[in-house]
């Protein structure tokens, strides 16, 4: 099946710094979809981005669905950017979803 | 907004109980998802239904079984549970049809078993 791999696992910055975090997947899909899970366990949905590039605030999102990776880009960031990121993309061939095993992201003050 | 609201934000049961996670969404969609998310090893798929009283196995389904009665309500039903099935559980919805949409998931239940 396909392989959702995100990039890096883990990621310590101090408040302010820019980051970016990478999903590579392993074959072609029709949507993906970027998610913040904050310390509480709430998934909160980002962005749905099947390509192009999408901004909302200090984030946005770029995917190249012929090279098969997605960038999340989160500028300035803030404390309440901590928790893990995930990427999730959706097949063609049927309602399946699968989920990338997250980057856990750390924003220290 | 989409809501989906899940019956119980924490769990406690004892080994052997029969289990029922509650999931219920308010945006008349089509497909509903329970995953289980684990140290280590992300969400992983449990169940997912696209219509009432339809539904697929996903990744991970021993054990567990769902029903779809309703169209707005997905319930995980645990038929003896085991110690191996603590976690956090993760109900999500989303319109089904061509040009797929977006996932929209519950603030999750912590489910422990003793």
């Amino acid at each position: 099946g396909i392989q959702v791999e995100q990039s890096p696992p883990d990621l310590i910055l101090q408040e302010g710094a820019n980051s970016t975090l990478r999903c590579n997947f392993s074959d072609s899909v029709n949507n993906l979809q970027w998610f913040h899970q904050n310390p509480w366990g709430q998934l909160i949905n980002l962005f749905y981005i099947p390509s192009g590039t999408k901004q909302n605030g200090r984030l946005s999102a770029t995917t190249v669905a012929t090279e098969r990776y997605s960038l999340l880009y989160i500028s300035s960031s803030q404390t309440t950017d901590s928790g893990v990121y995930f990427c999730a993309v959706d097949m063609n061939r049927d309602d399946k979803i699968i989920f990338g095993k997250g980057t856990r992201l750390h924003i220290l003050p | 907004d989409v809501k989906v609201t899940q019956s119980s934000r924490y769990l406690v049961k004892r080994t052997g109980e029969k289990v029922f996670l509650e999931c219920v969404q308010d945006m008349d969609h089509e497909n509903m998802f329970w995953y289980r998310q684990d140290p280590g090893l992300g969400l992983r798929l449990i169940y997912f239904s696209y219509d009432v009283k339809m539904k697929e196995k996903g990744d991970i389904p021993e054990g567990y079984s769902v029903s779809r009665e309703k169209k707005e309500r997905f319930s995980l039903i645990l038929e003896s549970a085991s110690t191996n099935q603590t976690s956090m559980y993760l109900c999500a919805s989303r319109s089904g049809g061509a040009g797929n949409q977006p996932q929209h998931f519950g603030d999750g239940t912590r489910l422990s078993i003793l």
